[in-house]
């Protein structure tokens, strides 16, 4: 079965950085891209980007160009979503999902993980 | 960002059937498959449709998807209160190289 679970929840300040993950079990690691969804409260879906963990090929919307940075580390199935300075319209829920790759959309995916940033 | 266009609301009584439409362009909907998720409150979305009419394995077969030229459909016959949830479309676009949702639509079951 494949699962993808996300770090926990965050509170944080403005200005400071953060790297949330997501691990992957249940499936090789090179059979799917991993897609990230940003959801701020009582909003809809976002696409932020998706990255295939097999050589790191990484492809951003471009609302979010340059805004995050999305990574992965192939040998423990897990990719990261990245901020080098958060700012309060950051506070949003976060997903992230497996995709067939570039021309698909979103399959299964992690519980979410909850970034509060406040001062 | 631009957004498929859906209807932000619609409600039904159970055993009612529903349809809630997701409006695109030739560069999403058009040329690309479509999707369907079911967000129940407080939860992560859930795949409910692929690949414009395909179900995973587990979803019933009381949900069922449509497509037809740039636009496309989800429908839910014998409507159950369990399916009171929001319900986003998604396509890839071709032109924002990224995949488009829809706005989300509030199914309320009266």
């Amino acid at each position: 079965e494949v699962q993808l679970v996300q770090s926990g929840a965050e509170v944080k300040k403005p200005g400071e950085s953060l790297k949330i993950s997501c691990k992957g079990s249940g499936y090789r690691v090179t059979r799917f891209w991993i897609g990230w969804v940003r959801q701020m409260p009582g909003k809809g879906l976002e696409w932020m980007g998706i990255i295939y963990p097999g050589d790191s090929d990484t492809r951003y919307s471009p609302s979010f160009q340059g805004q995050v940075t999305i990574s992965a580390d192939k040998s423990i199935s897990t990719a990261y979503l990245q901020w080098d300075s958060l700012e309060a319209s950051d506070t949003a829920f976060y997903y992230c999902a497996t995709v067939d790759g570039p021309g698909d959309s979103a399959d299964s995916w992690g519980q979410g993980t909850l970034v509060t940033v406040s001062s | 960002q631009s957004v498929l266009t859906q209807p932000p609301s619609a409600s039904g009584t159970p055993g009612q059937r529903v349809t809630i439409s997701c409006s695109g362009s030739s560069s999403n909907i058009g040329n690309n498959y479509v999707y369907w998720y079911q967000q129940l409150p407080g939860t992560a979305p859930k795949l409910l449709i692929y690949r414009d009419n395909q179900r995973p394995s587990g979803v019933p077969d009381r949900f069922s998807g449509s497509k037809s030229g740039t636009s496309a459909s989800l429908a839910i016959s014998g409507l159950r209160s369990e399916d009171e949830a929001d319900y986003y479309c998604a396509a890839w676009d071709d032109s924002l190289s990224g995949v488009l949702f829809g706005g989300g639509t509030k199914l309320t079951v009266l």
